[in-house]
């Protein structure tokens, strides 16, 4: 089967940084995507992750280490419109190229 | 370049009624997807086209849910007869897979409430 694991919750400080791990255990593995959702609306990508490294973009950053069955998307310089939820998705080989989702972690950034 | 449009956006029907949603994918995504999101979860994927085939159907309750993408383009979701359980926002997806990137775009989603 397939077993992703995110927090459920964090809480964070408007201006601060924030690591959102996400593990997972798959039975193959394509590569790792990190979505935003905020209530009420659909996800938006925000990163892919393939190789092993550190891929940066703007304020937010993506990690992934293959060996350890391990990601963490870093957020910072947080803004209060940063709170949403954060979610997890493995892209699984074989036919499909199918996504399995975590069940995200809900982030509150506050004053 | 317009996103996955999606209808209707909410939805409240009783238990053993039936009910149909509709997405319009973005132009020459070849691969469409349908997820199931309940509230507090991940969304769950139900079905997986590509072009007017389905890939992956392993995870929808067939005994009451089918999905259709006849000319490769526009796809329809059906529930009949639903059930509280099926309480949700279902959302549609496309990409450019097999001959583009991975990446999914999302549309915003119906949610359907079973009373």
């Amino acid at each position: 089967g397939q077993n992703i694991d995110q927090p459920t919750e964090m809480t964070a400080t408007e201006g601060a940084i924030v690591q959102i791990n996400c593990t997972y255990q798959t039975s193959g593995f394509n590569g790792l995507f990190w979505y935003q959702q905020h209530a009420g609306e659909a996800p938006t990508f925000l990163s892919y992750n393939v190789l092993d490294g550190l891929e940066e973009k703007g304020r937010f950053s993506s990690f992934l280490s293959r060996s350890k069955g391990y990601s963490y998307l870093l957020l910072k310089e947080l803004q209060m419109k940063d709170s949403a939820s954060y979610l997890c998705a493995v892209l699984l080989t074989g036919g499909g190229n199918k996504l399995t989702f975590g069940t995200g972690t809900q982030l509150k950034v506050e004053l | 370049e317009a996103g996955v449009a999606q209808s209707p956006r909410y939805k409240i029907i009783e238990k053993r009624q039936s009910v149909a949603f509709w997405c319009n994918p973005i132009s020459g995504h070849a691969t469409l997807y349908w997820y199931q999101q309940i509230l507090g979860q991940g969304p769950k994927l139900l079905i997986q086209f590509q072009n007017n085939g389905v890939v992956d159907d392993s995870q929808l309750p067939k005994d009451r849910f089918s999905a259709e993408r006849l000319k490769g383009v526009d796809s329809t979701l059906k529930i009949q007869p639903a059930k509280l359980e099926d309480s949700a926002v279902y959302l549609c997806a496309s990409s450019a897979v097999p001959t583009g990137t991975y990446e999914q775009y999302f549309g915003p989603g119906t949610r359907l409430t079973v009373t």
